[in-house]
């Protein structure tokens, strides 16, 4: 059971290069989310959705754009990497916004920005 | 602005001691809070879910409490043992109350000594 996947799991980008971090889910969640993770800080929220064809920001989304065209995938994509997104991204999804739900979270991807 | 905080920042304790972990919010008109576990370069495990409506959630050796009226929640481990070792966070509904847009704490490491 895959649960929620992740790639690439470590990359290294030049200041104001181009790349998307990958996510998939097979829970068939209708919400998901991007997280980054800042050394000794708590998870910010980027960008979340909550189906397919609808996102919205989060806490912290410059910088950052996303799509939502299945159910299954949440791409986040970086268009111009500056140093101060070197973080570690982490895509979570859940079911409903009832209140009951877990979060699931996957294995994460470091970024560095050089 | 709901704000979260856990302390310690790091707790170091001999195998079998039970110990406490310690979560506390600002805004106390929450819906749910969870405790996640995450291990070094993994992702975030959801441990337990508390309802607002509930005061305590127990899963095999961890008891989560909630105190809404005081903002405060705890995490109570039995009997530790090294493979608890990790980074335990708290999360709380932020962002307008939407139940599943976290606000995390910074987390609180905890080594379990053999």
């Amino acid at each position: 059971n895959a649960g929620v996947t992740q790639t690439p799991k470590f990359r290294i980008l030049k200041i104001g290069q181009s790349m998307t971090l990958q996510c998939t889910q097979d829970m068939n969640h209708n919400y998901m989310y991007w997280y980054r993770q800042d050394p000794g800080m708590g998870l910010k929220l980027i960008y979340y959705s909550v189906g397919a064809g609808i996102t919205d920001k989060g806490e912290v989304p410059n910088g950052y754009n996303v799509s939502r065209s299945t159910t299954e995938d949440f791409p986040l994509r970086l268009e111009l990497a500056a140093p101060s997104q070197t973080s570690v991204y982490f895509c979570a999804s859940s079911y409903s916004a009832g209140g009951y739900e877990k979060l699931f979270f996957g294995s994460g991807t470091q970024l560095s920005v050089l | 602005k709901q704000e979260v905080t856990q302390i310690p920042a790091a707790l170091s304790v001999p195998e079998g001691e039970n110990l406490v972990l310690n979560c506390s919010f600002t805004d106390s008109a929450i819906y749910n809070l969870q405790w996640f576990r995450q291990d070094p370069g993994k992702g975030l495990t959801s441990l337990l879910l508390i309802q607002s409506s509930q005061r305590e959630q127990t899963s095999g050796r961890l008891n989560a409490s909630l105190d809404k009226s005081s903002g405060r929640s705890t995490l109570y481990i039995a009997a530790s043992q090294p493979g608890d070792s990790a980074t335990y966070l708290c999360a709380v509904p932020g962002y307008g109350g939407a139940t599943n847009k976290l606000i995390f704490g910074t987390g609180t490491l905890l080594a379990v000594q053999p």
